[in-house]
């Protein structure tokens, strides 16, 4: 089974500073691993993706992640927040063997950006 | 592209009251989910269909809860009998087989008084 941990519910950063929010994530399997952002009364978007190849994934609004095996991380960065940043994050897994497509969603962090 | 849609987008209702939740996926997408997300959670898996073949559920899906997609195109879920603990936002997503990228819908938020 497949599940991720994000640590920190709550995340604030100064306008300009850079954002670094936390995903660690337990496969038995290599994964696909995920981030959504939601803004208040909408859906998920999604922001980036790793699935194979390159560790390094560059997604929207400037946000990239890298994939660490080793570590079993995938923590998402951005290096200068923008007022528009505030929002909800998630990090999700998904096996990539079988029939298992469901994402498994971690609780979220909240991003708070202040002038 | 229209993107992934539900109807309603807010639906207050009465205990032991039915309701019925509407999906219309991205159109050539032949998988389409549905996740429940309560206040402060994540979105948590409650089903999955493949054209008109419900694949999986979760065990959170109750005998109460029901989804069907009758010919692979919109979905719907009912909750019959609801009650004060299934209010929450019901996320409907669609996806193609092979790239496994969920599109979300913006939700149906339900509130059971």
């Amino acid at each position: 089974a497949q599940s991720v941990t994000q640590l920190g519910s709550h995340v604030s950063v100064s306008e300009g500073a850079l954002v670094l929010l936390r995903c660690n994530y337990s496969s038995s399997v290599p994964p696909y691993l995920f981030w959504y952002v939601q803004y208040p009364n909408q859906g998920l978007q999604l922001l980036l993706k790793y699935t194979t190849g390159a560790t390094l994934v560059k997604g929207i609004n400037g946000f990239e992640a890298e994939f660490k095996k080793s570590e079993t991380s995938f923590h998402l960065t951005k290096p200068s927040a923008h007022m528009s940043d505030a929002a909800e994050y998630f990090c999700a897994v998904r096996s990539n063997t079988g029939t298992a497509s469901k994402l498994t969603f971690g609780t979220g962090t909240r991003l708070q950006v202040t002038l | 592209d229209t993107g992934v849609s539900q109807d309603p987008r807010h639906k207050i209702t009465k205990r032991g009251q039915n309701v019925t939740f509407r999906c219309d996926p991205i159109s050539e997408h032949n998988r389409l989910y549905w996740y429940r997300q309560t206040l402060g959670q994540g979105p948590e898996f409650l089903t999955y269909f493949q054209n008109e073949a419900q694949l999986e559920k979760s065990r959170l899906l109750s005998d109460r809860f029901s989804a069907e997609r009758p010919k692979g195109s919109f979905s719907t879920l009912e909750i019959q009998r609801t009650e004060q603990g299934d209010s929450a936002m019901y996320l409907c997503a669609s996806s193609l087989a092979r790239t496994g990228e969920l599109f979300f819908g913006e939700g149906s938020r339900l509130t059971v008084l």
